[in-house]
């Protein structure tokens, strides 16, 4: 299994500010991922972090609004840009399994609960 | 593309009640199913998979088998404690080495003594 932290678990934001969010894995892991879920929905896949380059992002998601850098095996933030209420949402990291095996498991952070006013 | 629909919440269940949530899903190809489970104040955690059709997942007393004829995935188990009170999401991916998750919306379980 990999044990991963992020930061912060949650803060209260100002609109039109910009927050990072940090994701910290104790093992080296191929691939980063960066969820989303907002209140009462489901989670969305924001994009795939890559290691040494720009991120891959999913339809809807544009990296001028949530930049991303993944600058090794272990780490990686998000950033939430010019924030308005409506990125009030839990922001979730997951990896896949630092054995490398292809098991189609994730595993995920706790989540930064994140909420602009 | 993929979708997954799950069972509204919340469910309530005393102790030792039945629990079944279910869940149907649309993809294309071969996709692989999860039931991921998020505890109060954790982060989501793999409950049980499967990755082809007629698999059963099983794990802490709970399963889900595979139906492919139905598109479901439902997830039960015969007597539920008040430590499985959390929230449920089935998920799936595309199969093989594809990792990107697609979930339902989540169910909340909340069972009483």
């Amino acid at each position: 299994s990999a044990v991963i932290s992020q930061k912060p678990s949650r803060d209260i934001c100002q609109r039109g500010t910009s927050l990072t969010i940090q994701c910290q894995v104790d093992s080296q892991v191929t691939m980063m991922f960066w969820y989303r879920q907002q209140p009462g929905q489901s989670l969305t896949l924001i994009a795939t972090a890559n290691q040494g380059s720009e991120a891959t992002y999913e339809s809807g998601f544009v990296i001028d609004k949530f930049p991303i850098s993944r600058p090794n095996l272990t780490f990686s933030t998000l950033t939430v840009s010019n924030m308005s209420p409506e990125d009030s949402s839990i922001y979730l990291c997951s990896v896949t399994p630092p054995s490398g095996l292809n098991t189609g498991e994730l595993f995920f952070g706790e989540g930064s609960r994140l909420t602009v006013l | 593309g993929n979708s997954v629909t799950q069972m509204e919440g919340p469910v309530t269940l005393s102790e030792e009640a039945f629990l079944t949530i279910n869940c149907t899903y649309t993809a294309t190809g071969y996709p692989s199913l999860f039931w991921y489970v998020q505890y109060p104040g954790e982060g989501l955690q793999l409950l049980l998979k499967a990755t082809k059709a007629d698999d059963k997942g099983s794990n802490k007393g709970f399963e889900a088998t595979y139906r492919k004829e139905t598109t479901s995935f439902h997830l039960e188990k015969g007597s539920v404690q008040v430590s499985d009170s959390a929230v449920y999401f089935c998920a799936l991916n595309s199969g093989g080495s594809n990792y990107k998750l697609t979930f339902g919306k989540g169910t909340l379980l909340t069972v009483n003594p």
